[in-house]
């Protein structure tokens, strides 16, 4: 079946725009996930869905930065004055349920602030 | 001090050699996962667990609670294999902190 999927796959952007980054989970899967990994570091938490639950935004490094989900769907991680240090890429994650689920990653958008 | 620690950072190996990354922890977690990570950038989840050993293929992953730590073993190691291998813990907040990662190396 069909894996995660993000879009866009590049986004190059001049520092002081506003991105978005779509991420489509597995269906059916009801945990969703937003990590970060800026050039040659490693994976950084951002935020996570977990059905209705109220998400988790402990990970979001400012508020800059928020992330919407609408059910067990599609999820959207927005960049509001996007600063050079935003560029990384940005991974999504879904499975089916918390603690004893694998994780399934999606391809990353690589995101370039200029 | 990081919460994950990795190592050894970087190993290169000839093919057919048996291969061991380590990961310690500082946290109590409800769960480990191994992950690869190809020089495109895609992450495959490799195992998940939290106790005793898992094994698929010619992958193996260990982990001692007690201890705090786990292992990866690759068998017969092969090119193909060459890739970062990430260890991850899962505290009870569902959240992953991440290792720095293993720059894994298979020479022909």
């Amino acid at each position: 079946g069909a894996g995660v999927s993000q879009s866009p796959s590049n986004k190059v952007t001049e520092k002081g725009k506003d991105v978005e980054l779509r991420c489509d989970p597995i269906s059916g899967h009801t945990a969703l996930y937003w990590y970060r990994q800026r050039l040659g570091q490693g994976l950084e938490f951002l935020i996570y869905f977990q059905g209705n639950s109220a998400p988790d935004k402990s990970g979001l490094p400012s508020d800059r930065f928020s992330a919407e989900r609408t059910g067990e769907s599609v999820s959207t991680l927005t960049i509001q004055r996007t600063q050079q240090e935003d560029s990384a890429v940005y991974l999504c994650a879904s499975s089916s349920g918390t603690t004893f689920y694998e994780q399934y990653f999606g391809p990353g958008t690589r995101l370039t602030v200029t | 001090k990081n919460e994950v620690e990795q190592s050894p950072q970087n190993l290169t190996a000839q093919e057919g050699e048996f291969i061991t990354i380590n990961c310690s922890y500082s946290v109590g977690i409800s769960a480990l996962h191994w992950l690869q990570q190809h020089p495109g950038g895609g992450i495959v989840s490799l195992f998940m667990l939290s106790s005793g050993k898992k094994k698929h293929g010619r992958l193996i992953a260990t982990i001692n609670i007690q201890e705090k730590h786990s292992s990866l073993h690759i068998t017969a190691s092969h090119p193909r294999d060459s890739a970062v291998y990430i260890c991850a813990v899962r505290g009870g907040n569902e959240k992953l902190t991440f290792g720095t990662g293993t720059r894994l190396t298979i020479i022909p």
